[in-house]
């Protein structure tokens, strides 16, 4: 069972546009975390926002725990934006995270 | 500022062979520690977290060990790779206190031919 599910899989835009990215778990959390993960691996970490809302930049993240979802919304895309975006939460037994398989953005010029 | 490195940077081994993969995080005293592995084209799964010196627990079996030597070392191995041990190896570590976000190295590529 894939305890956090993202969608979509993948997404394709032309710059500028908005994306909006959607995270949920099936089991209760208190601790969620945005990466992008760069194509040569590497994750950087966007946002972390256990609850509400969170900003960075032209990131937005809104977690609504009792729903067990979270999103992740990026304005304004860029070519550069494209890669592998990944929601992870952590398990209420502490220390133990589960990542989501991804979604592929790719922007288009 | 706080830095973490992966060493080596990718191998090449053959199946039976050990295998030793490292991990040090400088500039943060007493840091939680985790070790993660990621198939090609898979999902980033959990292999073991470490909260002090010497102690480390596993959360997936893949026939892999891990060890914390020092407050800012974090080692992994295995006396017998398999090919299923192909992947990119992330380490990460978070404050002490409190879960807080992860802040992941820049990983190790590992091939088992």
């Amino acid at each position: 069972e894939q305890q956090v599910q993202q969608s979509p899989a993948s997404l394709v835009l032309q710059e500028a546009e908005n994306a909006e990215l959607q995270c949920s778990f099936s089991i209760f959390t208190n601790q969620v975390q945005w990466f992008y993960q760069r194509p040569g691996g590497r994750l950087v970490s966007l946002l972390y926002n256990p609850s509400g809302t969170k900003q960075s930049g032209r990131l937005t993240s809104t977690t609504v725990i009792k729903e067990r979802r979270s999103s992740l919304h990026i304005s304004s895309s860029q070519i550069t934006d494209s890669g592998t975006y990944l929601c992870a939460m952590e398990d209420t037994n502490a220390y133990k995270v589960i990542f989501g398989k991804g979604t592929h953005l790719h922007v288009l010029p | 500022a706080q830095t973490i490195h992966q060493w080596p940077v990718a191998e090449i081994k053959a199946v039976g062979s050990p295998l030793s993969l490292g991990c040090t995080i400088k500039g943060k005293s007493s840091p939680n520690l985790y070790w993660y592995w990621q198939a090609t084209g898979g999902t980033l799964q959990q292999l073991f977290y470490s909260i002090t010196v010497g102690q480390v627990e596993s959360v997936v079996q893949l026939n892999l060990s891990a060890s914390r030597p020092k407050d800012d070392q974090f080692i992994l191995s295995t006396e017998k790779l398999l090919l299923s041990h192909s992947g990119f190896y992330l380490c990460a570590w978070s404050p002490g206190v409190n879960q807080d976000t992860q802040y992941f190295g820049p990983g190790t590529r590992l091939l088992v031919l």
